[in-house]
């Protein structure tokens, strides 16, 4: 199975600051990667797919970039909302596969 | 806007059976990808299996010996079972509309294996 590795495993941002997180996929996966975000107590919300496509309702300042083993989600400017956790997720290869997941804390 | 909720007992003993129902609001179970995904305690996401509107599956390969994903038409729900279950098992039990990438995930409920 493809093992996804995100780091830092902990970002201490601003609000209204960039954040740049990074996910590696042990082999490579083509652009079959997407973005989630969790907040406490609820499920994970779908934020991007193939690897640079938003989802319904993501907000623009969500992007996302990268093919084969390098990927990147970018928040150009952080909002309060945005001090969660996200997860990186491969779909190339059964069974799909999760990063540890980077956590956004307020600096 | 599609709902699902998890419902099921929140401790199962060693060795015993964990079974789980989806039920979906706002929107058919028909035409659609339905998955379960599990989160240890303060770990990261693992997928269980899925299954598809005709009653097609698939399973994670490492869990598939112990896992059945079934839907139910007439009720909008659909179930896990888990089988032989030990304490690596105990987890946050997520179902979700779609695979790979599912667009709707429920609240999640803890299940915690215990004698």
């Amino acid at each position: 199975e493809i093992v996804m590795t995100q780091s830092p495993a902990t970002l201490s941002v601003s609000p209204g600051e960039r954040a740049t997180l990074s996910c590696r996929a042990s082999q490579s996966i083509n652009n079959n990667l997407a973005w989630y975000q969790q907040k406490p107590g609820q499920g994970p919300r779908l934020l991007m797919s193939s690897a640079s496509t938003r989802a319904t309702g993501t907000p623009a300042r969500f992007s996302g970039s990268g093919y084969g083993t390098e990927f990147t989600l970018t928040i150009s400017s952080l909002q309060s909302e945005d001090f969660v956790v996200f997860y990186c997720q491969q779909f190339n290869n059964w069974p799909p596969t999760f990063g540890q997941g980077t956590k956004v804390e307020i600096k | 806007q599609v709902q699902l909720q998890e419902s099921g007992p929140g401790l199962v003993k060693p060795s015993e059976t964990l079974s789980l129902t989806c039920s979906v609001s706002g929107g058919s179970i028909n035409g659609h990808y339905w998955s379960w995904i599990r989160q240890p305690p303060g770990k990261g996401l693992e997928w269980i299996g899925y299954v598809y509107y005709t009653g097609r599956t698939d399973y994670n390969p490492s869990l598939k010996s112990r896992v059945t994903i079934s839907m139910d038409t007439s009720k909008n729900q659909f179930s896990l079972r888990l089988s032989s279950i030990t304490a690596a098992d105990t987890a946050v039990y997520y179902c979700a509309r779609g695979s790979p990438t599912p667009d709707s995930w429920g609240q999640g409920t803890l299940v915690t294996i215990s004698s």
